[in-house]
């Protein structure tokens, strides 16, 4: 298993270009979501979702958008960057029930300038 | 709302014992801790369900107060490989039990 993917794992991106962050799961999870990381703040959920063609909000989901298609597959689009969304991006899967573990991708870097 | 980690950073020596606290002002149904090193992704240590029952794994060991709605992470006789950044996950039992996650302890263990 190779678990939970991300692509890229940097990107630089220009103020106000487009781009989507890729994550895949290969466990079968029902329920995926995207964290973003900044120094200080902790991980802090952005959008999450419960199955295919199901997502919903998370703490901080201005300036992004999520589609599920499949269950293996929660990408996220930023459709005109800005520099308040240079981050570290982690995307995460797990079963819905609350004890099950859930496990993080490696991350993708964004600067954008 | 994101649970409140306290402390912020904590340093310790070798062999000395650390405690981490994870307070949420929301009813809880379970709490999940993780360690994230520099530069990686945040690991699973364990998961506490409401009913106050306490985990170990190793020499680190976790306990659950669902009246409070707090949690700590016990870590005893501490080793150079504790270091990392911890965090503490809590869910509301809802339909979706999305993991919040708290702002994090830095810990570092120094020889």
């Amino acid at each position: 298993n190779a678990g939970v993917t991300q692509t890229p794992k940097f990107q630089v991106l220009k103020t106000g270009q487009s781009m989507t962050l890729q994550c895949a799961q290969d466990m079968n999870h029902e329920y995926m979501s995207w964290y973003r990381q900044d120094p200080g703040m902790g991980l802090r959920l952005i959008h999450y979702s419960v199955g295919a063609g199901i997502t919903d909000q998370g703490e901080v989901p201005n300036g992004y958008n999520v589609s599920r298609s499949t269950t293996e597959d929660f990408p996220l689009r930023l459709l005109s960057a800005a520099p308040s969304q240079t981050s570290v991006y982690f995307c995460a899967s797990k079963r819905t029930g609350g004890t099950d573990t859930q496990y993080f991708g490696p991350g993708t870097r964004l600067t954008v300038l | 709302q994101q649970p409140v980690q306290s402390p912020q950073a904590v340093i310790l020596r070798e062999g000395e014992d650390a405690v981490i606290n994870c307070s949420s002002s929301k009813a809880l149904y379970s709490v999940h801790w993780y360690r994230q090193k520099h530069g990686e992704a945040p690991v699973f240590l364990m998961i506490l369900l409401k009913g106050g029952e306490q985990k170990g794994h190793d020499k680190i060991s976790a306990s659950f107060n669902e009246k409070k709605q707090q949690s700590s992470l016990y870590l005893t006789a501490s080793q150079l490989s504790y270091s990392g950044t911890y965090f503490c996950g809590t869910a509301d039992g809802g339909a979706t039990n999305k993991l919040i996650f708290g702002t994090g302890t830095l810990l570092a263990v120094q020889p």
